[in-house]
């Protein structure tokens, strides 16, 4: 069965550092992976997505992730932080084999941006 | 129209009440989808429709029942619903196989009283 870990519920930066979010995944099969992101009382917002070819892929608001098959991970990253990236990002995984699209999401990771 | 609408955006409702929450795309999407999410917590499975059909029920009390009139429309009738059934409901629709993700509407929050 597949399923997602996300390493920090809560990350904390300064306002112009790097933010590095952690997700690793389990999988039989190399599955296909994304990043989404929840601001408060709105619905998901799908950041970027890897499924096949480049593994360094990159999405909206400057952030970009790197698949690593070796290491089953799929860390987000944004050189420099600014306020309004202070949100809820869900790392989630789906099976190419499967025929709906389920998605299978990770605990999410609170990030903070302090000024 | 790249959008996933969702109504009403704000819902309370008493614990005798029967009411309705509404999703619509015009995506040309085949797969629709419903989750249910609490404060904190990432979304869970509800239900997956798949070309207008039930493809699958987590385990869902029947007090929730979902309906796909049309491939743009899904809606979830519920009934007799329980103070821990408050959360966020979102809807969510995609191509189909998994490699697209979803797109989200901004989901509905429901309050049972």
């Amino acid at each position: 069965a597949q399923s997602v870990t996300q390493l920090g519920s809560h990350v904390s930066v300064s306002e112009g550092a790097l933010v590095l979010l952690r997700c690793n995944y389990s999988s039989s099969v190399p599955p296909y992976l994304f990043w989404y992101v929840q601001y408060p009382n709105q619905g998901l917002q799908l950041l970027l997505k890897y499924t096949t070819g480049a593994t360094l892929v990159k999405g909206i608001n400057g952030f970009e992730a790197e698949f690593k098959k070796s290491e089953t991970s799929f860390h987000l990253t944004k050189p420099s932080a600014h306020m309004s990236d202070a949100a809820e990002y869900f790392c989630a995984v789906s099976d190419p084999g499967g025929n709906t699209g389920k998605l299978i999401f990770g605990q999410g990771t609170t990030l903070q941006v302090k000024p | 129209d790249t959008e996933v609408t969702q109504t009403p955006k704000h819902l309370v409702m008493g614990m005798t009440n029967k009411k309705s929450l509404k999703c619509e795309q015009h995506m040309g999407h085949r797969a629709m989808y419903w989750y249910k999410q609490k404060a904190k917590k990432p979304p869970e499975l509800m239900f997956v429709y798949s070309y207008e059909k039930l493809s699958i029920n987590e385990s869902v009390p029947s007090r929730f029942s979902p309906e796909c009139p049309n491939s743009s429309l899904l809606n979830l009738h519920l009934h007799a619903l329980q103070p821990e059934d408050s959360a966020l409901y979102l809807c969510a629709s995609s191509p189909g196989q998994g490699g697209y993700g979803y797109t989200f509407g901004s989901g509905t929050r429901l309050t049972v009283v």
